[in-house]
């Protein structure tokens, strides 16, 4: 089975300040379609989760530009430019490659310094 | 717009099963999958499994084996999780999203872009 490992699982950051999340995985997200199923989502406090970023890069309609995903392989980051107060929450990378089987990693909690 | 709307909080002894609906509007229902994830107090999401509403196929996490059975009733647009022998550790904020039908039409980016808004499943004594 795939496991996800994200690093940090605390981030507390300083608004205004960038912020940069690590999702490792134990195999290649690269799926036989040349495609990467590997995506990020957001959980606000209270909230359902919502997702960001999907195959990589592609942001998710009304996702504010200074959320950015890069990566391939097996080595992936997503990158807030500029921390907002409205960030704070706990983010979570996907894979989808090897679906029908999601695998999520453990989450990172976004906090304000 | 798309709305995936759940059922309510239950509350239920170990041993007990639970039935978690999700009721889908404003796309074509038997054109995707639901996913079915679920979070224990303070934890992460945990991916529980996925059912094709076009044809009824099902791939469940292979620690729930057993345990639980998702279905679906295209004439209400609905899916279903039941959850059975339920213990402690289930206590969970259940969620339903939409996912796809086939892994080529991952590609089309159609898969957890909606989620229900989740129903809490408390188990205890």
């Amino acid at each position: 089975d795939v496991v996800m490992t994200q690093s940090p699982l605390s981030l507390p950051v300083t608004l205004g300040q960038p912020a940069s999340i690590s999702c490792r995985s134990s195999q290649s997200l690269v799926h036989s379609d040349g495609n990467t199923y590997l995506n990020w989502f957001q959980q606000r406090p209270g909230q359902s989760p919502r997702r960001l970023i999907y195959k990589v890069s592609n942001r998710d309609s009304g996702v504010p530009d200074r959320f950015s995903g890069s990566g391939s392989g097996t080595d992936f980051t997503l990158k807030i430019s500029r921390v907002e107060a409205e960030d704070v929450g706990v983010y979570y990378c996907m894979q989808g490659t090897h679906w029908p089987t999601w695998t999520f990693g453990q989450g990172t909690k976004v906090e304000i310094k | 717009q798309v709305q995936l709307v759940q059922s309510g909080a239950e509350v239920k002894k170990p041993g007990a099963s639970v039935k978690v609906s999700c009721k889908a509007s404003g796309y074509t229902f038997t054109s995707y999958g639901i996913s079915w994830v679920r979070q224990a107090p303070g934890q992460g999401l945990e991916w529980m499994g996925w059912i094709s509403a076009y044809n009824g196929n099902t791939n469940y996490a292979q620690k729930l084996q057993g345990r639980v059975t998702m279905t679906t009733d295209t004439s209400t647009s609905t899916a279903y999780m039941e959850l059975r022998s339920l213990r402690s550790d289930d206590t969970a904020v259940y969620y339903c999203a939409r996912d796809v039908i086939s892994s080529g039409l991952l590609i089309r980016g159609y898969y957890f872009d909606y989620w229900g808004q989740g129903t809490l499943v408390t188990v205890s004594s």
